[in-house]
Order: C-alpha cells, then structure tokens, then sequence
C-alpha cells in the first residue's frame, strides 16, 4: 500500500496477557517510529528505528515493552503482562531519513488501540 | 531536550470565524517546528512545518502559522473556519541535535455552524 500500514486496528485483552502490535512502514523509509497516545494526551514517543543503527529506546516506559524492526521494514511492538495503564492508541509512524534533522515529515500509520481490561 | 506547550485543550469557532491555535516552544537550539492534524478516526498528517527561511509559512486547507523567536511561539491560524476543519491539532518540535519530533498535548477544534 502507499501509507503506513498498521494491525490490529483494535485490540482488547487481559490484564497480565502479552500482545504484539505490527507496523508496515512506507516503501523505502528508512526511519520508523512508535508513539503512545493515551485518551486526552499528546504523542508520548517510545521507540525509533533508523535504518541499521541500533535503535533508540529512550523512550520504552519499562521492560515489559520492546520493539524489533526485520530486514529493515516491518515492525512489532510488543507488551508483556499488560497493564491496564497500558490502554492507549499506538501510533507508527515512518519517514525517508532521520526525521528531526532534515524534513521533519512523519507519515503517520492510523494506529492501533489496546484495551486492557 | 526541547518541548512544545499548546494553549487550549478545546477551542470552539463558528463558521467563517478567525481560527488561532497557539503553540509554545522551548529548545536551546534551533527548532524546527510542525502542526499535524488528526481528523476522526485517521492517522496524523503533516499540516505544515518551519525549518529555515520565511517565518510565515502556509499549509494545507489554508491555514498559516509565523514563527517567532523573540515569543518563542509558532501559532497556527486561518481566516475562516470550515466545519471541516474539526480535527485534533497538535504542535511539534524537534532540532538538528534531536530528531525525535516532541509533541504538545493538542487541540480539539470544534466548528459552529
């Protein structure tokens, strides 16, 4: 497809299960972000991936949360024993080349909302 | 690490009326400075950005934003509000040092007819 490509859409599971989030990124990007959007709050980042340096996790908010990026396109993130503070809309996001420094321009997946009961 | 404030959580217009959102923000180095849009149900979508040059710069659907140093502010405004311009706007910010684009909390735009 042309965008950013993000599944599940929805996602609704258990407090202590593990679930993993993918993201298809934009052919030929070689920068890949995840965001955290809770209900009322702005962009919380988590994780960026710049072509085959080691990524920065700076802003995971524990060890329950990992991203890896394969063959330098898809993505998974995943949560360990989920928590309920945990609910949110995950938001992926990809762009030519390291972001900040050059265009600025994030092309934004439509994200994928977790409820952790 | 630089940071953007957004004023407002909501702002409401009537239609055909002046929209401003404003936007502050803070870094030690030079910024380069955004608003995405997030319309209902949709991914976000670049609406315009400063990164050098002219301070006014245009985006899509007519709307504009002016960057000023001096107020370390980049509002985003335009002439005539649409009811189609009833989305969640959000500022950022990110530098040369730090390209991780910092987000604001954002502004749900509400249109009257």
């Amino acid at each position: 497809g042309a965008g950013v490509s993000q599944s599940p859409s929805n996602k609704v599971t258990e407090k202590g299960k593990d679930v993993e989030l993918r993201c298809d990124p934009i052919s030929g990007h070689t920068a890949l972000y995840w965001y955290r959007q809770r209900l009322g709050q702005g962009l919380e980042f988590l994780i960026y991936f710049q072509g085959n340096s080691a990524p920065d996790k700076s802003g995971l908010p524990s060890d329950r949360f990992s991203a890896e990026r394969t063959g330098g396109s898809v993505s998974t993130l995943t949560i360990q024993r989920t928590q309920q503070e945990d609910s949110a809309v995950y938001l992926c996001a990809s762009s030519l080349g390291a972001g900040g420094g050059g265009t600025g321009e994030l092309f934004f997946g439509e994200g994928s909302r977790l409820t952790v009961l | 690490a630089q940071s953007v404030t957004q004023l407002g959580s909501h702002v409401s217009v009537s239609e055909g009326a002046l929209v401003l959102l404003r936007c502050n923000y803070s870094s030690s180095v030079p910024p380069y400075l955004f608003w995405y849009v997030q319309y209902p149900n949709q991914g976000l979508q670049l609406l315009l950005k400063y990164t050098t040059g002219a301070t006014l710069v245009k985006g899509i659907n007519g709307f504009e934003a002016e960057f000023k140093k001096s107020e370390t502010s980049f509002h985003l405004t335009k002439p005539s509000a649409h009811m189609s311009d009833a989305a969640e706007y959000f500022c950022a910010v990110s530098t040369t040092n730090d390209y991780k684009l910092s987000f604001g909390a954002g502004t749900t735009v509400t249109v009257r007819a």
